[in-house]
């Protein structure tokens, strides 16, 4: 496998439901991040990990739970969601450095989320 | 508040035509600006990055301006073809914020033959 990967691809829950959301990225990368998109909203940062510690949440709601347990993998833990997080789920990663010349994000395919 | 918008309506071209999408911003001094290429149910892929020292980046045929005094990106699309088709996403770092991105809402694009 290459790139970003994330599974499942589409994920649908009800309101009492635990789901974990899993992203791998198989680039060497050392900073991966979770985003949220919405119909007709710009992307929003949930959460970034950095070498592994969390640097970023952005005041996600604790329903939503990361979990990053080396460089590689990142999961989203999942509990008592609202309708209202229904929404395609991004992973990224990127390689962060000092003197790099390029700090471009490379995605996942994402998780199309819906939650009754 | 730091604020990024983009053509809210899609924009239909001609094939053969050049395309031009903007990205304005407000409240924010970028160190630099990207543009992602996004199609429907997969995730945005990067095109180019542009340093706020820099006016203008060039790709094959894809185009990119950076005004730091108007506070604006085009970005452009020559020769366009309907393969472009897609939501363009353009994206703020902010200087000393590390990699972190803040995106536009994205502008989709039509190329009609």
């Amino acid at each position: 496998e290459t790139g970003v990967t994330q599974t499942p691809r589409h994920l649908v829950m009800g309101m009492t439901n635990k789901k974990s959301l899993k992203c791998e990225q198989h680039l060497g990368h050392n900073a991966m991040y979770w985003y949220k998109q919405s119909a007709k909203k710009p992307l929003e940062l949930m959460f970034v990990y950095s070498l592994e510690e969390r640097v970023e949440n952005n005041s996600v709601p604790s329903r939503f739970s990361p979990e990053c347990p080396n460089s590689s993998h990142l999961f989203l833990h999942l509990h008592t969601l609202q309708p209202e997080d229904s929404a395609l789920y991004l992973c990224a990663s990127s390689q962060e450095g000092w003197n790099l010349l390029y700090n471009e994000q490379f995605f996942g395919p994402g998780t199309r989320l819906t939650v009754l | 508040s730091q604020k990024i918008e983009q053509n809210s309506e899609a924009l239909n071209i001609q094939e053969g035509k050049t395309a031009t999408l903007t990205c304005n911003y407000t409240n924010y001094s970028p160190a630099y600006l990207q543009w992602y290429r996004q199609d429907p149910g997969r995730g945005p892929v990067f095109l180019l990055l542009i340093r706020e020292n820099e006016k203008e980046k060039r790709k094959e045929r894809l185009k990119v301006t950076f005004d730091t005094t108007l506070k604006q990106s085009l970005f452009h699309i020559t020769a366009s073809q309907p393969a472009d088709s897609a939501t363009y996403l353009c994206a703020l770092s902010l200087e000393g914020g590390g990699n972190k991105l803040t995106f536009g809402t994205g502008t989709q694009l039509k190329v009609e033959l």
